[in-house]
């Protein structure tokens, strides 16, 4: 089952804005990971965090993880029109074998 | 090389039909998988291959049967499916257990049955 929930499902934003997407999860992680699929063709991933981290980098992306609060966010900065797409965020809140996914935030940058 | 092959892009198939999705990888990987994905849905697993073998099937009906015939390559057989089983269908693969690793896909294969 997907245990993941993430706000907003939908968001359109102007290109140089900045992008701001939560997941919430329902159990406990050791691990959360962050995917972006382009329309229609396979995820590609963005970053990881362990649950002992707070905060993670990567170019235009910063990732937070509170596990008290059981959620996640990705801060997309300066967003351009690239960065169109659907965005998960997966757990192994199923276990070590497999990642469970959430239900995405479509995210539009518009020109 | 970091990449994830899939064949056919596009899959057109009847319900009485016996069709099969390849999967390829030459990253040295140990873990591959198998995801159903419908429109605007999250990918949802379906086997998880680890060394080889088989450890993980969410339930998936009979009419899709994974084969993993060496550690680069997954298939995927589909024999007798229901239209309601079209879909985008992602193989993945990674490193080492998915919880821990990150998961390289492949562009996938859109089945339609008809």
């Amino acid at each position: 089952s997907q245990q993941g929930e993430e706000d907003p499902q939908a968001l359109s934003i102007q290109e140089g804005e900045n992008a701001t997407m939560n997941c919430s999860y329902k159990t406990s992680i050791n691990n959360l990971q962050w995917y972006r699929q382009n329309s229609g063709r396979g995820l590609v991933h963005l970053i990881l965090i362990r649950s002992n981290e707070r905060e993670k980098h990567s170019g235009r992306l910063r990732v937070t993880l509170d596990t008290s609060k059981k959620s996640s966010s990705l801060l997309i900065t300066a967003s351009r029109a690239a960065d169109t797409a659907s965005y998960f965020c997966a757990t192994d809140a199923g276990g070590a074998q497999k990642l469970v996914f959430g239900q995405g935030t479509r995210l539009t940058i518009n020109p | 090389d970091t990449e994830v092959t899939q064949t056919p892009k596009h899959l057109v198939m009847g319900m009485t039909n016996k069709k099969s999705l390849k999967c390829e990888q030459h990253m040295g990987h140990r873990a591959m998988y198998w995801y159903k994905q419908k429109a605007k849905k999250p990918p949802e697993l379906m086997f998880v291959y680890s060394y080889e073998k088989l450890s993980i099937n969410e339930s998936v009906p009979s009419r899709f049967s994974p084969e993993c015939p060496n550690s680069s390559l997954l298939n995927l057989h589909l024999h007798a499916l229901q239209p309601e089983d079209s879909a985008l269908y992602l193989c993945a693969s990674s490193y080492g257990l998915a919880g821990v690793y990150e998961q390289y896909f492949g562009p996938g294969t859109r089945l339609t049955v008809t």
